[in-house]
Order: C-alpha cells, then structure tokens, then sequence
C-alpha cells in the first residue's frame, strides 16, 4: 500500500499527558498536511510543510502543538498537556506540487480521546 | 476570509435514483479549485470530484457531475445511479489557486448520504 499513512489510529490518553502522532506520507509528495475534526464538523486546517520547511500554521495550533517534519519525509505531530478539547480526529494529507491541482491525498486519521 | 457552506446535514436517497448535494461557498479570489470528498465510515477521504474555477465546463467522474455556477458561488454534486457504497459524509471544499498559495482545503460541515435498498 502506498498511500498515506497514519499511527497510531487511535490514542487514549489522561488529560495532561503528552502525546506524538506520526503521519507517513506517500514517498514523491513534497507537501504535507495536518487537519483536525471533531464530530459533526468538517477538517480544519492547523499547518502545512513543504519538504521540511513549516510554511504555515492555523491559529488553531496553539503553543502546546508541535509539528516536524525532519528531512522531508514522515511528519509527527506533538500535543504537550492535553486537554479534553485536544479530543478530534488528527488526519494528515500529502500532495505533489508539480501536479496541476496540488490534489490532496488524505491518511485514515488518527483518533484522539482524552480523559 | 473563505468559507464553505454546505446546508444539508443529511440526505437519504434510494438505491438507483439520483440525489443532489448542495454547497455554497464564499471567497473574493478569481483563481481557486472545489472538491467534493467522501468519507465513509471508519475509513480515509477520498477525492469524488474536482473543478477549476477557471473552467465553465462542469467537471463529470463517471456517476458523479458537479453544477458550477460561478456567479452565484454555488457547487453542487448530482450522484446518478446510486449505489450502497454511496452511502458516506460528503464534503464540500475551497482551496485557492495559485503557486504561492499554500493549498489548504477549506471543508464545509458535510452532508451525511444514507443510501436506501
């Protein structure tokens, strides 16, 4: 299979506690997402790399989120003292850029529950 | 800023017959692309339908056409003939154009599509 991948798939975690996601995107994408959904809403952007570079991040991802993205290939993304609002769907989505429409590929998502 | 509208939080359709999923959205850019993505339950998205904002054409995939109306900023999905593996939370998204652009997608909310045998 090489499409995007995603683990873990699912994380329970203690309010507080530090938690790391990985996202493997497919191997000739540049570009590299992160999004974030919780029930009933659609994905929300919290930041974007190209190669390793960190172009951009949503006001959404406060200080207590960090993402990587060493090398250019697989990204993590960090969540320091969780809380319960931490609690979404974490899905990671890759493209190429030369492509004529930077189409997006999404990974099976990562699912966050904190108690 | 872009937003994504879609009105619908569910729709039911019999197996065979068409259904027509609305999405209505807003920007001030000339140069941006849409997407429709589905996503089953449990599992990834995945691309249904993409168009260029620059194209008047409708874009058509098989079973699934969009009706672009720039003018109006209105884009809706028709599934013809549909199937069981239909059924799924359709999204409906902006991303700008342009090579500078970052390209994140704007989502709207979805519309969940049950599909009735």
């Amino acid at each position: 299979d090489t499409g995007v991948s995603q683990n873990p798939r699912h994380k329970i975690t203690k309010r507080g506690q530090n938690v790391t996601f990985r996202c493997d995107p497919i191997s000739e994408h540049n570009r590299l997402y992160w999004y974030r959904q919780t029930l009933g809403q659609g994905p929300e952007f919290l930041t974007y790399f190209q190669n390793e570079a960190q172009l951009e991040k949503s006001r959404l991802l406060s200080d207590r989120f960090s993402a990587e993205r060493p090398k250019g290939s697989f990204s993590t993304l960090e969540i320091q003292r969780t809380e319960q609002g931490d609690s979404a769907m974490y899905l990671c989505a890759s493209s190429f850029r030369d492509s004529s429409s930077y189409e997006q590929y999404f990974g099976p998502g990562t699912r966050l529950t904190v108690t | 800023a872009q937003t994504v509208t879609q009105s619908q939080p569910e729709m039911s359709v019999q197996e065979a017959e068409t259904v027509t999923l609305s999405c209505t959205y807003d920007t001030s850019e000339s140069d941006y692309y849409l997407f429709w993505y589905k996503q089953p339950p449990s599992r990834q998205m995945i691309l249904v339908i993409r168009q260029e904002a620059y194209k008047q054409q409708n874009a058509t995939e098989n079973r699934f056409s969009v009706n672009f109306q720039k003018a109006a900023k209105s884009f809706s999905l028709k599934i013809s003939d549909s199937q069981l593996g239909d059924a799924a939370m359709y999204f409906c998204a902006y991303r700008r154009g342009g090579g500078g652009a970052t390209n994140k997608l704007i989502f709207g909310t979805g519309t969940l599509l049950a599909v009735q045998p």
